[in-house]
């Protein structure tokens, strides 16, 4: 079976910095693209940031671009998200998704977990 | 990066049909085959219905369905039923490893 776990959330004052993790199992992490799409509050779905199975393509919303930084550990299953220089704009429920292919589809989601930004 | 355009919201009885668009433009939805679809439940991480524009996984009904013209892609349910209210939201690769969604339909069986 599938899972992803996020964990890393909870709540931080503006401007400074957070680390989400997802931890993988059920499949061939190694194959797979990872994603971290975000859902603020009664919003819909963001897409923030993608990362080939190798790390070698990289892409980032034009919201996030140079504040925050994904990264994968596929010898630890792992996919990561740094948070640098946090806005209340970035308050938001944090999923992350694998994709079979550079452009498929999100195959599976995690269950998200909360960052929410306030002094 | 701007969000494809989706309406707010649609409403069909039970064993109707509803179609929902997603409207986006040459450098996404027009520019690739590459749309897919999520069904969101309250309080539920989203869920793959349509990818591909048209494909539907395994277990998915196929009273789901998904098309596509220039730049705007739809997805059609037919036979609703009362489980299908949910959110829903288009996707679209958007090139150089980006992705844009759309604002999302909240879809009512009356």
């Amino acid at each position: 079976e599938v899972q992803l776990v996020e964990s890393g959330g909870g709540l931080v004052q503006p401007g400074r910095s957070l680390r989400l993790s997802c931890a993988a199992s059920g499949f061939t992490f190694d194959d797979y693209a990872m994603h971290w799409v975000r859902q603020a509050p009664g919003k819909g779905l963001e897409w923030v940031s993608g990362i080939s199975w190798n790390s070698g393509s990289i892409g980032y919303a034009d919201s996030v671009k140079g504040r925050f930084t994904i990264s994968r550990d596929n010898a630890k299953n792992s996919l990561y998200l740094q948070m640098n220089s946090l806005r209340a704009e970035d308050t938001a429920l944090y999923y992350c998704a694998n994709s079979v292919a550079v452009a498929g589809p999100f195959d599976y989601w995690g269950q998200g977990t909360l960052v929410t930004v306030s002094s | 990066q701007s969000a494809l355009t989706q309406p707010r919201s649609v409403s069909g009885s039970p064993g109707q049909s509803v179609t929902i668009s997603c409207t986006g433009t040459s450098s996404d939805v027009g520019g690739y085959n590459y749309v897919s679809w999520y069904q969101q439940h309250p309080g539920k991480a989203p869920k793959l219905m349509i990818y591909d524009v048209s494909k539907r996984p395994s277990g998915v009904p196929d009273r789901f369905s998904g098309s596509k013209s220039g730049n705007t892609a739809s997805l059609t349910i037919s036979g609703l039923q009362a489980e299908d209210e949910a959110d829903y939201y288009c996707c679209s690769y958007a090139g150089s490893y980006t992705r844009v969604f759309g604002g999302g339909t909240k879809l009512t069986v009356l």
